[in-house]
């Protein structure tokens, strides 16, 4: 069990530049969620995948925020013309379902700071 | 509206001086209530799962408790290294039933 991987870890980025984060989750978890965190506050939810399928957006996750999952595998988080207000830490969680708990474990995160 | 109110938002404690966060919650039906900690620069770290009132979970110095509005983790004779942010969450039942909704959190600093 190695965990819940993100690349990369930092991104400093100007505004209206494009980026893209990705996440690999635990192996054979088949659920896998994205959150933002800004500083002071919890996490909240962007968005969730169930294998390849994305089966929610939160309305947090405007036009210019698109997320994929081919294969039901890794996931990566697209960030089209960034701005200023999009600077925070992405943060990716996986979880097994069916299981008794259905946690979700986070990975280290990916900072993206937008000027 | 927050659904998840964490308090104090800040702790200050001196080693071994004993203590409890307070995570209150609004929901009509809990599938779940999770407490993480999170270092800084750093993605959550599971703790505990709680789902029914009356449950108590154990790890360490931690043990988190649950009742039908609030939960508690309550920190015995902590240790520097305990100092953290501790995040509730709640998973509801019903149509959103997998995504966690936290709250801010409370900053714990332990003095040795």
């Amino acid at each position: 069990d190695t965990g819940v991987s993100q690349d990369p870890r930092h991104k400093i980025t100007k505004r209206g530049q494009n980026v893209t984060f990705r996440c690999d989750p635990i192996s054979e978890h088949n659920r896998l969620y994205w959150y933002r965190q800004t500083l002071g506050q919890g996490p909240e939810f962007l968005t969730y995948f169930q294998n390849e399928a994305q089966l929610e957006k939160s309305r947090l996750l405007s036009d210019r925020f698109s997320a994929e999952r081919p294969k039901g595998s890794f996931s990566t988080l697209e960030i089209q013309r960034t701005e200023q207000g999009d600077s925070a830490m992405y943060l990716c969680a996986s979880s097994r379902t069916p299981g008794t708990t259905d946690t979700q474990y986070f990975g280290p995160g990916t900072r993206l700071t937008v000027l | 509206e927050d659904q998840v109110t964490q308090s104090p938002e800040a702790l200050r404690l001196q080693e071994g001086e004993s203590s409890s966060l307070n995570c209150s919650y609004t929901v009509s039906g809990l599938r779940g209530l999770f407490w993480y900690r999170q270092d800084p620069g750093k993605g959550p770290e599971f703790l505990f799962t709680l789902y029914s009132a009356g449950e108590e979970k154990e790890k360490e110095r931690l043990k988190a408790t649950l009742t039908k509005k609030e939960s508690f983790l309550h920190i015995t004779a902590p240790k520097p290294e305990d100092s953290a942010t501790y995040l509730c969450a709640k998973r509801d039942s019903g149509g959103s039933n997998y995504k966690l909704t936290f709250g801010k959190g409370t900053l714990l600093t332990v003095n040795p």
